[in-house]
């Protein structure tokens, strides 16, 4: 089952715009992480927020987690073309063998010129 | 550095083959995964590792056998190849230090069975 929601599920924006992502989950995690995906590519890793924080951020990425909501928001702000690509979020939940990432169902961005 | 390198990065099977989808890493990463991702579903976890000798099982594990002899190698293999594995399938490790790494993932492999 999948650990992370994002909402929403497709956004479409202009370029110079800020674009917000949610991803919603069901746990208690260790840290939360958001990645990208161009088309036919692997993943990429954007950023990483532990549990005891709140808000990082990384160039034009602000990430946001409230872990009584168990929600995590991920802001890019002034999108470019080349932000088109599926975001998605996983939340990693300590076990005795290591933490396993689980991925939600991303949200595909598309940033017109 | 290469980061993590999987091959083939397309395989058409028929239903019932075996094969093995290989993925190498370079960065001495201890912490190895398989992911197949599905339209809609996201990526779902098969196998893990957390270092050479030691395996474990994931969220969709049926059908799926894997190894770790060394730490730059983690195959996986199909057993016999069903039409319900056509996916594509993504290999992705992390340093240790459970904390603060993200992963690294492999450009995928595309499989097809028919």
């Amino acid at each position: 089952s999948q650990q992370g929601e994002e909402d929403p599920q497709a956004l479409s924006i202009q370029e110079g715009e800020n674009a917000t992502m949610n991803c919603s989950y069901k746990t208690s995690i260790n840290n939360l992480q958001w990645y990208r995906q161009n088309s036919g590519r692997g993943l990429v890793h954007l950023i990483l927020i532990r549990s005891n924080e709140r808000e990082k951020h990384s160039g034009r990425l602000r990430v946001t987690l409230d872990t009584s909501k168990k929600s995590s928001s991920l802001l890019i702000t002034a999108s470019r073309a080349a932000d088109t690509a599926s975001y998605f979020c996983a939340t990693a939940i300590l076990t005795g063998g290591g933490n396993k990432l689980t991925f939600g169902t991303g949200t595909q961005l598309k940033v017109e010129l | 550095n290469a980061g993590v390198t999987q091959t083939p990065k397309f395989q058409v099977l028929k239903t019932g083959q075996s094969m093995t989808l290989q993925c190498a890493q370079d960065m001495n990463h201890e912490y190895m995964s398989w992911y197949r991702q599905d339209p809609g579903m996201g990526l779902r976890l098969i196998h893990y590792s957390v270092g050479a000798g030691i395996t474990d099982q994931g969220e969709v594990p049926n059908g799926y056998n894997v190894s770790r002899s060394t730490t730059e190698d983690f195959p996986l293999r199909l057993l016999s190849a069903a039409p319900s594995q056509t996916s594509v399938y993504f290999c992705a490790s992390r340093r240790t230090g459970a904390t603060r790494y993200g992963y690294t993932f492999g450009s995928g492999t595309r499989l097809t069975v028919v």
